[in-house]
């Protein structure tokens, strides 16, 4: 299985509410990420797990709040976001904390009202 | 901060014509990395060409580096529709994070 799957593919929500974004991968990496990408702009990193321990945070808001329960889940929770927060969130893993090859999945299309 | 700087910006091409998408970077590197974005979608791994290498080839994609100039290019001959994506290229290694160049977005008419 070389997939990485996210959930949900969309997801609309107003500035007070609570969601979560989730990523999965079966692939034994340990390593995994989270980008935010806008509209014609490259990805651009947010947050790296490695062996489940917050590695890197990109000076990102507070309002994003990442999570990563075990080895082949991340989970991105959302609160009090803003409609500048609109965007693609990209999660991605790697075998290590090498920086070669991600791997993509397909993204939630984020809108913030 | 972005590492990469694509050219062109955008591209079009008739298919079966050869595509041809530069990227020049500032710092050092250990390796370059070229993805592929379907749009709205997440990003496929294409081809990895280390420091030392000058040239790579992997099915229909060249890619070569050359690292005195900051340099690579990737070319994707006989193009298809299926092609049509955007592509960035990447930088990073060891303990740095990649980081993505602005991409090129790839149209080829049927």
């Amino acid at each position: 299985d070389t997939e990485v799957t996210q959930t949900p593919k969309h997801l609309v929500m107003g500035m007070t509410n609570k969601k979560s974004l989730k990523c999965e991968q079966h692939m034994g990496h340990r390593a995994m990420y989270w980008y935010k990408q806008k509209a014609k702009k490259p990805p651009e990193l947010m947050f790296v797990y490695s062996y489940e321990k917050l590695s890197i945070n990109e000076s990102v808001p507070s309002r994003f709040s990442p999570e990563c329960p075990n080895s082949s889940l991340l989970n991105l929770h959302l609160h009090a976001l803003q409609p500048e927060d609109s965007a693609l969130y990209l999660c991605a893993s790697s075998q290590r904390l090498g920086w070669n090859e991600q791997f993509f999945g397909p993204g939630t299309r984020l809108t913030v009202l | 901060s972005q590492q990469g700087e694509e050219d062109p910006q955008a591209l079009s091409i008739q298919e079966g014509e050869n595509a041809t998408m530069n990227c020049s970077y500032k710092t050092s590197i250990n390796n370059l990395q070229w993805y592929r974005q379907n749009s709205g979608r997440g990003l496929v791994h294409l081809i990895l060409i280390r420091s030392n290498e000058r040239e790579k080839h992997s099915g229909r994609l060249r890619v070569t580096l050359d690292t005195s100039k900051k340099s690579s290019s990737l070319l994707i001959t006989a193009s298809r529709a299926a092609d049509t994506a955007s592509y960035f290229c990447a930088t990073g290694g060891g303990n740095t994070p990649l980081v993505f160049g602005k991409g090129t977005r790839l149209s080829v008419i049927a």
